[in-house]
């Protein structure tokens, strides 16, 4: 079974702090993503990865950095955190390309105050 | 601009009626489509998929239709069981790519 795991379940942060949220996959895939789900936008991409030390800017990266410097290891940076950042953060993995379904992880629900 | 688009915020229907799950989406470069299905505190998990070439595809009591002139896609669960409750999403990519265009999704109430 597929193993997405992500460092928290709940974050309260400061506006101006950095943060870091950690995404783990055990399956050995080479895709990796980052997404925010806010209500009525729905699941909006920050970054995602396709190999490792690779990164591709997805819809929203303003504001957000990524790293992966292993391949089972994908991390989302926000270098000074801001309100309008409070979201659910998923992360993701897939195998390939295309019509590759992605494996998603519980989420961490991020609070900028 | 969003390209894929769920007009229903949410559904409610009766345990073991027919449920209907509607997406439409602008993007013609769009060759596959999926629906995700997300309980409360959990990520969401691949429900079902279509390639364009298809016009239907069936999965136990899901049913995922495609009208590509319409560029609309539908969900259909038959019957319907307390257990689907939850929150639907449509996606669509391009195969050439690594992007998902998720939709804002349907939050399904099926009561008892």
């Amino acid at each position: 079974d597929v193993k997405v795991t992500q460092s928290s379940r709940y974050l309260v942060k400061r506006t101006g702090e950095k943060v870091f949220l950690e995404c783990v996959q055990d399956m050995d895939h080479e895709n990796m993503f980052w997404y925010r789900q806010d209500p009525g936008l729905g699941l909006r991409l920050i970054y995602f990865s396709y190999d490792v030390k690779m990164k591709e800017k997805g819809d929203i990266p303003e504001g957000y950095s990524v790293s992966r410097e292993k391949k089972e290891r994908f991390s989302l940076i926000l270098e000074s955190a801001s309100t309008n950042q409070t979201s659910m953060y998923l992360c993701a993995s897939s195998s390939g390309t295309g019509t590759d379904t992605q494996y998603f992880g519980p989420g961490t629900r991020l609070t900028v105050l | 601009d969003q390209q894929v688009k769920q007009n229903s915020p949410s559904l409610s229907v009766q345990e073991g009626r027919i449920s209907i799950l509607n997406c439409d989406y602008t993007n013609s470069m769009f060759d596959y489509f999926l629906w995700y299905k997300k309980y409360p505190a959990e990520g969401p998990t691949f429900l079902i998929s279509i390639s364009s070439i298809k016009d239907k595809n069936e999965d136990g009591r899901f049913t995922v239709f495609l009208n590509k002139s319409a560029k609309h896609l539908s969900l259909h669960i038959v019957p319907s069981q307390p257990g689907d409750s939850a929150v639907y999403f449509c996606a669509a990519l391009n195969t050439g790519g690594f992007k998902t265009i998720f939709g804002a999704g349907t939050r399904l109430f099926v009561k008892a």
